[in-house]
């Protein structure tokens, strides 16, 4: 049974630092594995995926790594800003359409 | 604008109600999704839909009963609920062929309480 880990569960950060989420899942037979953002109250925003059979993506000031192998992902800010400030989840897909999400990271950047 | 729209966005219910929630996409997509999200927990998995047929029902008590009439629209509807059952349900959508490239799109959700 696949299980999503993020550590840590709560992080707070000074404005400009460079920043670094992990996401750890035990059955590396995935498709893909995907970072969303979640603002209170609201829906999750996908920032970014993964393939299998890929290394890392970026967007903007945002990098996510993948080591299936291992089973890590690290989701890497730059810059961090206040509006950054939000719950970062993983995500992994497996066979079927069943999507294991982990429990998420709360950020707060401080202005 | 998130492509996949939920009504209504808060609901407080009562244990004897009966209440249903929608979702609708505009984004061409043939799967359909229900999560629910409690505090502290992670998102959990409830019912899944591709091409209206239902593919995935992760052991969900039958008072809550989905409902997939087209690709576009879902349903889920409550009924006789639990005040544990108070939580954010959130609707999600992805193209059919759910493999390496074909990202969730979730709406906004529904934040229920049940009284």
């Amino acid at each position: 049974k696949q299980e999503v880990t993020q550590i840590p569960a709560a992080l707070s950060v000074p404005e400009g630092e460079n920043l670094v989420l992990n996401c750890s899942f035990t059955d590396s037979a995935i498709y893909n594995l995907q970072w969303f953002r979640q603002d209170p109250g609201k829906g999750l925003t996908s920032l970014l995926l993964i393939q299998s059979s890929q290394r890392e993506q970026t967007s903007g000031r945002l990098n996510a790594s993948l080591d299936k192998s291992s089973g890590r992902s690290t989701l890497y800010i730059a810059a961090s800003q206040p509006g950054d400030s939000a719950t970062y989840l993983c995500a992994v897909q497996g066979g079927g359409f069943k999507t294991i999400f982990g429990a998420g990271t709360r950020l707060f950047v401080k202005a | 604008e998130t492509g996949v729209t939920q009504t209504p966005r808060h609901l407080v219910m009562g244990m004897t109600n009966k209440k249903s929630l929608k979702c609708e996409q505009h984004l061409g997509h043939n799967a359909m999704y229900w999560y629910k999200q409690s505090a502290k927990k992670p998102l959990e998995l409830m019912f899944v839909y591709n091409f209206k047929e239902q593919t995935e029902n992760n052991s969900v008590p039958s008072r809550f009963s989905p409902e997939c009439p087209n690709s576009s629209h879902l349903f889920l509807h409550l009924h006789t609920l639990q005040p544990e059952d108070s939580a954010l349900y959130l609707c999600a959508s992805s193209p059919s062929d759910r493999g390496l490239n074909s990202p969730l799109h979730f709406g906004n959700g529904t934040r229920l309480t049940v009284t």
